[in-house]
């Protein structure tokens, strides 16, 4: 069964620091996509970065990176130089067999000023 | 091209109600997708449309849910007599078949409350 799997209900950073949160998956099939998603309070989905299983570099966007570890099937989101706009629900999802989305539970971020 | 719309953003109703919620994708995307989101969880996939035909749907759509999208254009789902644990948002999303890596585009939402 294809799983994602989100640790972290919560988590708080220092404004102008770097965060790390965290993304298990767990999939059978050799092609899939990584997908992390922004939530703010208003409720949109917004895209932030997209890894691809058979992209050879971390994806980056922006302050955003993605640290993909194939073999421990990890895809965990970095945001560099914390700013109080990111506070949000971030989601980590893969992309399923016809294309839906499977996300995780979700890390719901509060940046400290 | 304004993005995914969905209408109405909230909707309060009393169980047993039907109800009936929109959605306009970008003009050019030929996949619509159906979510729901309980409070403090992530979205879950309901069903899936390429162009009019609905090419999935997932358990969680019982009988009381039918979605359809006349035209492959706007798409709409419905729920009959509703039931509270029917509350949640609503999401719904567009895409390109052939550009599944990052054309993914949501709509706000329409907040479903029953009392």
């Amino acid at each position: 069964a294809q799983k994602i799997t989100q640790t972290q209900p919560g988590m708080f950073v220092q404004e102008k620091e770097a965060v790390t949160l965290d993304c298990t998956y767990d999939t059978s099939d050799p092609s899939y996509g990584l997908f992390w998603y922004k939530q703010p309070s208003s409720g949109e989905m917004i895209f932030l970065i997209y890894q691809g299983s058979y992209d050879q570099q971390n994806a980056t966007e922006g302050r955003y990176s993605l640290n993909f570890q194939k073999a421990r099937k990890s895809a965990n989101l970095v945001i560099s130089a914390s700013q109080l706009g990111d506070s949000a629900m971030y989601f980590c999802a893969m992309r399923a067999r016809g294309g839906k989305l499977i996300f995780g539970q979700g890390t719901e971020l509060s940046v400290k000023p | 091209d304004t993005g995914v719309s969905q209408d109405p953003r909230h909707k309060i109703t009393k169980r047993g109600q039907n109800v009936t919620f929109r959605c306009d994708p970008i003009s050019e995307h030929n996949r619509l997708y159906w979510y729901r989101q309980t409070l403090g969880q992530g979205p879950e996939f309901l069903t899936y449309f390429q162009n009019e035909a609905q090419l999935e749907k997932s358990r969680l759509l019982s009988d009381r849910f039918s979605a359809e999208r006349p035209k492959g254009s706007f798409s709409t789902l419905e729920i009959q007599r509703t039931e509270q644990g029917d509350s949640a948002m609503y999401l719904c999303a567009s895409s390109f078949r052939a550009d599944l890596d990052y054309g993914y585009t949501f709509g706000s939402g329409t907040r479903l409350t029953v009392v």
